[in-house]
């Protein structure tokens, strides 16, 4: 597709599960991001790959999250013993390169944690 | 900590008004965007202003960027239903890169028919 693609569009889960959130970037885009947005709030920085490596993940909240991108192209966001506060719409974007100014979102990934 | 203050938080509005929404801080950013968000969809960018004072112009919409780069505003003129959406700031701190965007809480707008 021409745009972000992240995959479940919706997870519904129980306390303490683990989980893994995925998203395809648009093709040739070097930078990828994750963000956290919780209701009534705007997005929250989580985790910055540039290519393969994580240049910036200062905004993971803890040591449960984890995210990768083994070949510099699509993620995997992954949360370990999921808690309730975890609930949230988790979006991933991507740009062409580090500071070209634009990030394309994808439709994120609505997380429930019940 | 928020950084990034947005007034009013909800506007709701008839189409063909006029309004202004605001997004505050105490902080200088380097470059300062404007995104649109929809139900269920991420964030869209409108605009990104990175010079004190800059105005810049997309159709009905105006957004102007403060002397200080500490604000910004978005003014849109005759409002229409299709304008409805959160309409988030976003502020890059840091400078150079724009990765680590800081995000205000966004203004919820409804434009009604």
């Amino acid at each position: 597709g021409a745009g972000v693609s992240q995959t479940p569009s919706n997870k519904v889960t129980e306390k303490g599960k683990y989980v893994e959130l995925r998203c395809d970037p648009i093709s040739g885009h070097t930078a990828l991001y994750w963000y956290r947005q919780s209701l009534g709030q705007g997005p929250e920085f989580l985790i910055y790959f540039q290519g393969t490596g994580a240049a910036d993940d200062s905004g993971l909240p803890n040591d449960r999250f984890f995210a990768v991108r083994p070949e510099g192209s699509v993620s995997t966001l992954k949360i370990q013993r999921t808690e309730r506060g975890d609930s949230a719409v988790y979006l991933c974007a991507s740009s062409p390169w580090t500071g070209s100014g634009e990030l394309f979102f994808g439709e994120g990934s609505r997380l429930t944690v019940l | 900590t928020q950084l990034l203050e947005q007034s009013p938080q909800f506007l709701s509005i008839q189409e063909g008004e006029n309004l202004t929404v605001y997004c505050n801080s105490s902080s200088v950013f380097s470059s300062l965007q404007w995104y649109r968000q929809e139900p269920g969809e991420g964030p869209v960018l409108l605009v990104t202003v990175v010079t004190g004072g800059e105005v810049k112009k997309l159709k009905r919409l105006t957004f102007q960027f403060g002397d200080a780069r500490k604000d910004s505003s978005l003014h849109i003129t005759a409002a229409q239903p299709g304008d409805t959406g959160l309409y988030l700031c976003a502020g890059n701190v840091g400078g150079g890169s724009n990765y680590k965007l800081t995000f205000g809480k966004g203004t919820l707008l409804t434009v009604n028919p």
